[in-house]
């Protein structure tokens, strides 16, 4: 059984632009969670969808958003990128929609130049 | 406020037994979490613990008392693979997780 996935891998953007991260659950997991570890930081809590509704989201700004699409795959959406917004995307998966075990991605590593 | 804290950095030699401790403040409580993650790595499930006591799972076992709101993770025959972060979360009344910033465990031969 595949894993949650995201792409890309590695991505380089400068100040000022849009980044846009995807996220594919675990087959069967409706909820997602979104999360940024910038470096030797912990987890930052950023949004959670769940059957394609957002639920709740951090303390972040307006510019972070994203939305869930029907087959439950996810995008986050980063606009007007500033330096600190350097720090490694990870999604989530759960089969339930209370929290219940986290399926990580490998993340999404996001540098602003 | 809601708040997890643990200690940022620990080092143990290999063979030997580690506790890492988390202490916990969260509005409402529905269980407490630890994931280990390797640098560069995903985080991945170790245990969960809603109830007190402890949950023993091989090498590791997970420790909880509600009433003092604190958590450890307790590793034992301690390896070199087992150099990573552990994150301890606790869930708060909407179930939804609040992070430790993690304790990064160093293990030395």
């Amino acid at each position: 059984e595949a894993g949650v996935t995201q792409s890309p891998t590695h991505l380089i953007k400068t100040r000022g632009q849009q980044a846009t991260l995807r996220c594919s659950p675990i087959s069967g997991h409706t909820s997602v969670y979104w999360y940024q570890q910038a470096l030797g930081l912990g987890l930052q809590f950023l949004l959670w969808y769940d059957e394609g509704e957002e639920r709740n989201r951090g303390n972040f700004p307006p510019r972070f958003s994203g939305r869930q699409f029907p087959n439950y795959s996810s995008e986050l959406n980063v606009n007007a990128l500033e330096l600190e917004d350097s720090a490694l995307y990870l999604c989530a998966s759960s089969l339930t929609t209370y929290t219940g075990e986290l399926f990580f991605g490998e993340g999404s590593r996001l540098t602003v130049l | 406020g809601q708040n997890i804290d643990q200690p940022t950095e620990m080092t143990a030699t290999e063979g030997a037994i580690v506790q890492i401790n988390c202490t916990y403040q969260t509005s409402g409580f529905n269980g407490l979490f630890w994931y280990q993650q390797h640098a560069g790595e995903a985080p991945t499930f170790l245990s969960y613990n809603v109830l007190d006591g402890l949950e023993e799972k091989g090498r590791f076992s997970s420790f909880l008392s509600r009433s003092k709101g604190y958590s450890y993770l307790l590793l034992k025959e301690l390896q070199m693979k087992d150099s990573a972060s552990y994150l301890c979360a606790g869930t708060d009344s909407n179930y939804q997780l609040i992070w430790g910033a993690g304790t990064k465990l160093i293990i030395k031969p």
